[in-house]
């Protein structure tokens, strides 16, 4: 089934430890993005990377570090995790290259730093 | 600047009509979207409007755009406790490059 896979589902991890999200898409998209979900305050995008090769920072880039070394993978980094990035992260992508940017997400990381 | 801004909750009986509103700040939208979270899952796509046009009809989805206010509205008929979901306004904006800045999200409760 084409679509993005976001792993792990979800995760408790220890303040100071580093953490990777993984995120995979199958519809040979060129955008993609990683956005936190936090109550009250919607989507806030990380990262961003509109094509293999590329990367951009977002609104909240602080703390975080991404990769896109192929069209399919866009992992995001957390290196030494905090307990305000206890949050929601989803992946997400978009074919790009026109106005009409139809965004499709994965169904997200649930994460907690303690 | 861009800002995207929505009411965070709406409660509504089941059988009556949702009215979800959004107020954009950017002029530059090219395309206005509203997507649907639904418990413990990402966001899809719901319906979109372009930014020349005033209104958009998809079964019981009525999409109301006031370019002059920067208005936007998604209006449900007959809603339905499966309608119980995150919905979030966003636009595109061309900047360059295009980007998507999404709404807080408005929270409906459906009562049965």
């Amino acid at each position: 089934i084409a679509g993005i896979t976001q792993a792990p589902t979800s995760q408790i991890l220890a303040a100071g430890r580093r953490m990777t999200l993984r995120c995979t898409q199958d519809m040979r998209h060129n955008a993609m993005y990683w956005y936190r979900q936090d109550l009250g305050l919607g989507l806030r995008l990380i990262h961003y990377s509109n094509t293999a090769g590329t990367t951009g920072k977002g609104e909240v880039p602080d703390g975080y570090s991404v990769s896109r070394a192929n069209t399919d993978d866009f992992p995001l980094t957390l290196a030494s995790a905090v307990p305000s990035q206890t949050s929601v992260y989803f992946c997400a992508s978009t074919p790009g290259g026109g106005s009409y940017n139809e965004q499709f997400f994965g169904p997200g990381t649930r994460l907690t730093v303690l | 600047g861009e800002d995207v801004e929505q009411s965070l909750f709406l409660s509504v009986r089941e059988g009556d009509s949702s009215v979800i509103n959004c107020t954009y700040t950017d002029s530059s939208s090219t395309y206005l979207y509203w997507y649907k979270q639904e418990p413990g899952a990402g966001l899809q796509l719901l319906t979109y409007i372009f930014s020349n046009m005033d209104m958009k009809q998809d079964q019981r989805l009525t999409v109301l755009l006031n370019k002059k206010d920067k208005h936007l509205s998604l209006r449900i008929a007959d809603t339905q406790t499966g309608d119980s979901a995150i919905y979030f306004c966003a636009e595109s904006l061309n900047t360059g490059g295009f980007k998507t800045i999404f709404g807080a999200g408005t929270r409906l409760f459906v009562k049965a």
